[in-house]
């Protein structure tokens, strides 16, 4: 079955760029026209936060309260998919999740999540 | 503040039915998008527990079901166990911010 597993910096100042990827294991990101590929994060001791998704065509959709910040892009040839966020704040501490999204509308494969500290 | 509304908490000694609630509006549940929910133990990513309003994915116990009316859904669990203790979130679309919107999660405490 499909796995996602995150990689990236723990640590990042604020002001700068946080970036993450998720590499995606048992499927391919170009097999389903039906998944998207997307982020989520949960700040600590908080709820969950969609933060967008690309689909392996690129297109991509943003949730409006993050969307001048953030970049979701794809690579079909690593099977890997992509987050940045610029401009970070103290705010934006939070564990990211990498998942699965589906045309309609849920999550059903979920990484493990990797914690992000903004500090400088 | 999330777009989505669930009781803080809910709790319920072994054996026992619990409810958790999520109330949407016009733009989410009341605009016939489905509710789905999810269950996540601490430290952990949380997990599909129920989609499409009261489908179960195969491996969830048939303890664990789902409604909705209007513009509120729920999640209810029958014959509680100590190890359904965890936080369980609701989710929904939001036509009018284009967002997978999420409640807030509920803390289920298992007496």
């Amino acid at each position: 079955q499909v796995q996602l597993q995150e990689s990236g910096p723990g640590l990042v100042k604020p002001s700068e760029t946080l970036s993450l990827t998720c590499t995606v294991s048992g499927g391919s990101v170009y097999s389903d026209n039906n998944k998207y590929w997307a982020w989520i994060r949960q700040p600590p001791g908080k709820g969950l936060e969609w933060i967008g998704y690309i689909h392996h065509t690129g297109s991509t959709r943003y949730n409006p309260s993050l969307k001048s910040r953030v970049a979701i892009s794809i690579d079909t040839s690593k099977n890997q998919f992509s987050l940045k966020l610029s401009s970070v704040t103290a705010a934006d501490t939070a564990v990211f999740f990498c998942v699965r999204d589906r045309v309609d509308y849920f999550i059903d494969v979920w990484g493990k999540g990797t914690t992000v500290t903004v500090s400088s | 503040q999330s777009v989505l509304t669930q009781p803080p908490s809910v709790s319920g000694a072994p054996g026992q039915r619990v409810t958790i609630s999520c109330t949407g509006n016009s733009s989410n549940i009341g605009a016939s998008y489905n509710v789905h929910w999810y269950q996540q133990f601490p430290g952990t990513a949380p997990k599909l527990l129920i989609y499409g309003n009261n489908n179960r994915p195969s491996g969830v116990p048939d303890r664990f079901s789902g409604s909705k009316s209007g513009t509120s859904a729920s999640l209810a669990i029958s014959g509680l166990q100590a190890d359904d203790e965890a936080d369980y979130y609701c989710q929904s679309f939001d036509i009018s911010l284009h967002v997978r919107a999420f409640g807030g999660g509920t803390k289920l405490t298992v007496l």
